[in-house]
C-alpha cells in the first residue's frame, strides 16, 4: 500500500537557522514523484519542491532542498535560513503514475519560526 | 497572477441546502482535482476530471457531484450538505496524471454548514 509518514506533528526553529522536516514513504511502484507543499493559515496549498524517483541528484529550490535517500525511502525537506513567513503547515506527498495521478499526503508538520 | 482560482473563498450554507463551489484555471491543464480537507487533516481526493472523463474515488459520498463544462472551469456540487461536510475544499490542476507533473492548487473555499 502507498503511504506517506510524517512523524513530527510540530516543530520549532529559531529565525535564520536551518530546519529539517522528516518524510518517509512506502510504495512498490518504481516510478513516483515526491512533493512538498506549504499551507499557511490562509489555506492555500503552495508547491515548494519536487523529486522524481529516478533523479540522481537532490532537488533544490532557493532556500528549500530535498534530502532524497531512496534506499531508506525518505525525502526530508531542509529549509535554510528560516524566516518568520515560513511558519505554516508542511505536507509531504507522493504521486504515482497511476490512472488518477492523485497526491497521497502525509499528516503534515506544523512549523513555527521564533524571532 | 493566480493560475487556479477558487470562488468563493468562504461559503456559508444551511444544513441540506445545495451549494456549488467554483474553480477556474488559466494553465490549460488537462486534469482538474477536487480535494476535501477537514481541520488538522491531510487533503483527501474526492474526484478528478481528465479532460471530459470523470473519475470518482470509491469512498466519495453520492452527495458530492462535479461538472466540467470546459477546460477552464470545474464545479463541485454538494446536493444536501451535512454538518460533517464543513471543510476546506481545494481545487488542483495538473498537465497530466504522470508522477512528474506538479499539481497546482487554488486558495481553497472554506465551507461552513449551519
Amino acid at each position: 500500500a502507498q503511504k506517506i509518514t510524517q512523524t513530527q506533528p510540530g516543530m520549532f526553529v529559531q529565525e535564520k537557522e536551518a530546519v529539517t522536516l522528516d518524510c518517509t514513504y512506502d510504495t512498490s511502484d518504481p516510478s513516483y514523484g515526491l512533493f512538498w507543499y506549504k499551507q499557511p493559515s490562509s489555506g492555500e496549498m503552495i508547491f515548494l519542491i519536487y523529486q522524481g524517483s529516478y533523479d540522481q541528484q537532490n532537488a533544490t529550490e532557493g532556500r528549500y532542498s530535498l534530502n532524497f535517500q531512496k534506499a531508506r525511502k525518505s525525502a526530508n525537506l531542509v529549509i535554510s535560513a528560516s524566516q518568520l513567513g515560513d511558519s505554516a503547515m508542511y505536507f509531504c506527498a507522493m504521486r504515482l503514475s497511476s490512472n488518477t495521478g492523485k497526491l497521497i499526503f502525509g499528516q503534515g508538520t506544523t512549523l513555527q519560526v521564533k524571532p | 497572477d493566480a493560475m487556479v482560482i477558487q470562488n468563493p473563498r468562504y461559503q456559508v450554507t444551511q444544513f441540506g441546502k445545495p451549494v456549488t463551489l467554483s474553480c477556474s484555471q488559466t494553465l490549460n491543464h488537462n486534469v482538474m482535482y477536487w480535494y476535501q480537507q477537514k481541520s488538522s487533516q491531510a487533503p483527501k481526493l474526492l474526484f478528478h476530471y481528465y479532460d471530459k472523463d470523470f473519475n470518482n474515488e470509491a469512498d466519495t459520498p453520492d452527495n458530492f457531484q462535479s461538472r466540467r463544462p470546459n477546460t477552464s472551469f470545474c464545479f463541485l456540487d454538494i446536493r444536501s450538505p451535512g454538518l460533517g461536510d464543513a471543510a476546506m475544499y481545494l481545487c488542483a490542476t495538473s498537465r497530466s496524471v504522470l508522477a512528474k507533473n506538479i499539481q497546482y492548487f487554488g486558495a481553497g473555499t472554506r465551507l461552513s454548514v449551519l
